[in-house]
């Protein structure tokens, strides 16, 4: 059973940076397959953030390429998100999630809010 | 950017009718098309990927239907457990700019 776990500070100052990272078990990152940062701000849709390849490569949402840095490690099979310069409007619930054979998102973490707050 | 459309934004049903979701996309995604069910506090889950393909253990009840640009969720006989909001998601984009429709709540009637 595939499990992805968020850790990372619940309140982050504005202009700060905001850095989570994802815990993956039942399934090795290094076999494949797309993993990325899915966000919900409170009472509202869902946003995709950008996905990372166990290779390194990455793909962002242009509306936040500026600010986004991924990261993997595979060595501990985790990935990572930071996204930078922070405002209240970055407020949401981070979801860490795979994207499965069709890239459609088959797994999704149980969220973590990040407040954005000074 | 492919802009997803859902309607109505909400849908008053009652327990044991058929519910009709609408996803409208700005431009063709093929059938890389997924929907999604949230419940309040909960991560989404997978309903239908591919545009009408179930994934193993989601209940037949829901299909999904549609290519191109327009694209339907039903729910047969609704259940008190399907009351939840539903998303769609167009992964159809090469390099990835994967969007979500802004949601389409459905509630008891």
């Amino acid at each position: 059973q595939v499990q992805l776990q968020e850790s990372g500070p619940g309140l982050v100052k504005p202009s700060e940076t905001l850095s989570l990272t994802c815990a993956v078990s039942g399934y090795s990152i290094s076999s494949g397959y797309y993993w990325g940062w899915i966000r919900q701000p409170p009472g509202k849709g869902l946003e995709w953030i950008g996905i990372i390849y166990h290779s390194g490569i990455t793909y962002y949402n242009p509306s936040l390429k500026s600010r986004v840095t991924m990261s993997v490690d595979t060595s501990k099979n985790q990935f990572s998100l930071k996204l930078s310069f922070v405002t209240a409007s970055d407020t949401a619930v981070y979801y860490c999630a795979r994207h499965g054979d069709t890239a459609a998102v088959d797994y999704w973490g149980q969220g973590t809010l990040v407040t954005v707050s000074s | 950017e492919i802009v997803m459309t859902q309607s109505p934004a909400t849908l008053s049903v009652s327990p044991g009718e058929r519910a009709s979701l609408s996803c409208r996309a700005s431009q063709s995604v093929s059938s890389n098309l997924a929907w999604y069910q949230q419940k309040p506090g909960q991560a989404p889950r997978l309903l239908i990927y591919g545009a009408s393909t179930r994934p193993t253990g989601i209940p037949a009840r829901f299909s999904g239907s549609g290519s191109g640009t327009e694209f339907t969720l039903t729910i047969r006989s609704l259940q008190s457990e399907d009351f939840a909001v539903y998303y769609c998601h167009q992964y159809n984009n090469w390099p990835p700019v994967y969007t979500f429709g802004q949601g389409t709540k459905l509630e008891i009637k």
